[in-house]
């Protein structure tokens, strides 16, 4: 079984709407998660960390971390055609140099 | 901006042929790593580095080989490709707990 799981696979937002993302993982020694943004043709971008429970807010993104049920979440309000992309999920140990990584959520976002 | 540089970007190679993918990063950053990127597997870990004249496994080790002579440089080495390694490759360089930075990524196909 994959340590982290994203959900949905793929999600189809209208402009201007709501894209929501979920994380799981089955590893209680996960402390750092991050979500990362890749378009077509790029490698991986960070878009935001978080390492405590709660939201982070940065912009249009919004991450929610709970650490009791090991679940990440991001958050993209007022989508824009240029959100359309590849969203993944990531974690680590503290201290430990590998991310581990989930399997992607790809992001459409129809005008 | 931390900057990794990939080369070439896109190669055609003969199965049985040897294979090097270089990356060079202007960063400083102690760790760097090769990943493989396939449709409905997410980013799968092939080899890292902690350092200049250090090598480790990933999750995918088999058929790669890696070098890194220095910090700035890390290459990945097919020495007999394989169909099967027909992928996208990304180099990417971070250090502990911060964020990861990718290449821009080398499409491979063996033919």
């Amino acid at each position: 079984q994959q340590k982290v799981q994203q959900s949905p696979e793929s999600l189809s937002v209208p402009e201007g709407g709501m894209a929501s993302f979920n994380c799981t993982s089955s590893d209680r020694n996960f402390q750092y998660f991050w979500w990362y943004r890749q378009h077509s043709g790029e490698g991986p971008k960070a878009l935001m960390s978080i390492f405590s429970d709660g939201d982070k807010k940065e912009g249009r993104f919004t991450a929610h971390l709970n650490k009791a049920s090991l679940h990440v979440s991001l958050h993209i309000r007022d989508s824009q055609p240029s959100d359309s992309a590849l969203y993944f999920c990531a974690a680590s140990e503290r201290g430990n140099y590998q991310l581990i990584w989930g399997s992607g959520t790809k992001l459409i976002i129809k005008p | 901006e931390a900057a990794v540089t990939q080369s070439p970007r896109n190669k055609v190679a003969v199965t049985g042929g040897k294979v090097t993918l270089s990356c060079n990063q202007t960063n400083n950053h102690n760790n760097m790593y090769w990943y493989r990127q396939d449709t409905g597997h997410g980013l799968r870990l092939i080899h890292y580095s902690y350092g200049a004249g250090s090598t480790e496994k990933g999750d995918i080790p088999d058929g790669y080989k890696a070098s890194r002579p220095s910090q700035e440089n890390f290459s990945l080495i097919l020495e007999l490709a394989t169909p099967s390694q027909t992928s996208v490759y990304f180099c990417a360089s971070g250090d502990r707990d911060r964020e990861v930075f990718f290449g821009k990524g080398t499409r491979l196909t063996v033919v």
